[in-house]
């Protein structure tokens, strides 16, 4: 079946010390999306691609970095993680337009020790 | 600029019950409106869309909405609850100013089916 997966599902890491969640998907879609998402918050969009074409949300930190090497992956890197880090973090595809359904993967857990 | 209201943080219905989500969205252009269900733990996944056409929208699980611009609403129900309903249900809307794809999620309204 044609996914989004997210690796690891969970993911422990220190104070300030970096971490990378990985995104992969077998959908072939040009658009992928980051969220962090917080217990009982809607997704909050961090950045998302159209194609190689990076677009950043205003007020993501940049302590939030990404890298998409090729359609089917992409890349969360968190250069310094602070307590207020910990969250849900989800990677999304879809193709482009406006009425276009966003698929989903399970996400990845973090805790930040 | 766009945005969307999901009135009830908190719904509780008994199982068989009638459901009934709250969404109102503001848009200065014709919205694309979505109801997302995101189980816990887990990713969101799609329930249903609205883009032109019908606007009474059937969804999976014996999901409807309907469009009514009007009221500038797209409430989300379903006939009867079954326990596998409990989870936290988003209603979104594209973000066609922007001129990208992103959406717009209301707050979220998190149901729960009293046995």
């Amino acid at each position: 079946d044609a996914m989004v997966i997210q690796n690891p599902r969970y993911q422990v890491t220190q104070f300030g010390k970096p971490v990378t969640l990985s995104c992969s998907q077998t959908l072939n879609h040009n658009v992928m999306y980051w969220y962090q998402q917080k217990s009982s918050q809607a997704p909050k969009l961090l950045f998302h691609y159209y194609d190689k074409d990076f677009n950043n949300e205003a007020d993501t930190p940049d302590n939030f970095q990404s890298r998409r090497p090729n359609t089917s992956f992409c890349f969360l890197d968190i250069r310094s993680p602070g307590l207020g880090d910990a969250a849900m973090y989800l990677c999304a595809t879809s193709l482009p337009g406006p009425n276009t359904e966003q698929f989903f993967g399970p996400g990845t857990r973090l805790t930040v020790l | 600029a766009q945005s969307v209201t999901q009135l009830g943080s908190h719904v509780s219905v008994s199982e068989g019950a009638l459901v009934l989500l709250r969404c109102n969205y503001s848009s200065s252009v014709p919205p694309y409106l979505f109801w997302y269900v995101q189980y816990p733990n887990q990713g969101l996944q799609l329930l249903l869309k609205y883009t032109t056409g019908a606007t009474l929208v059937k969804g999976i699980n014996g999901f409807e909405a309907e469009f009514k611009k009007s009221e500038t609403s797209f409430h989300l129900t379903k006939p009867s609850a079954h326990m596998s309903d409990a989870a936290e249900y988003f209603c979104a809307v594209t973000d066609l100013p922007s001129g990208t794809y992103k959406y717009i999620f209301g707050t979220g309204t998190r149901l729960k089916v009293l046995a």
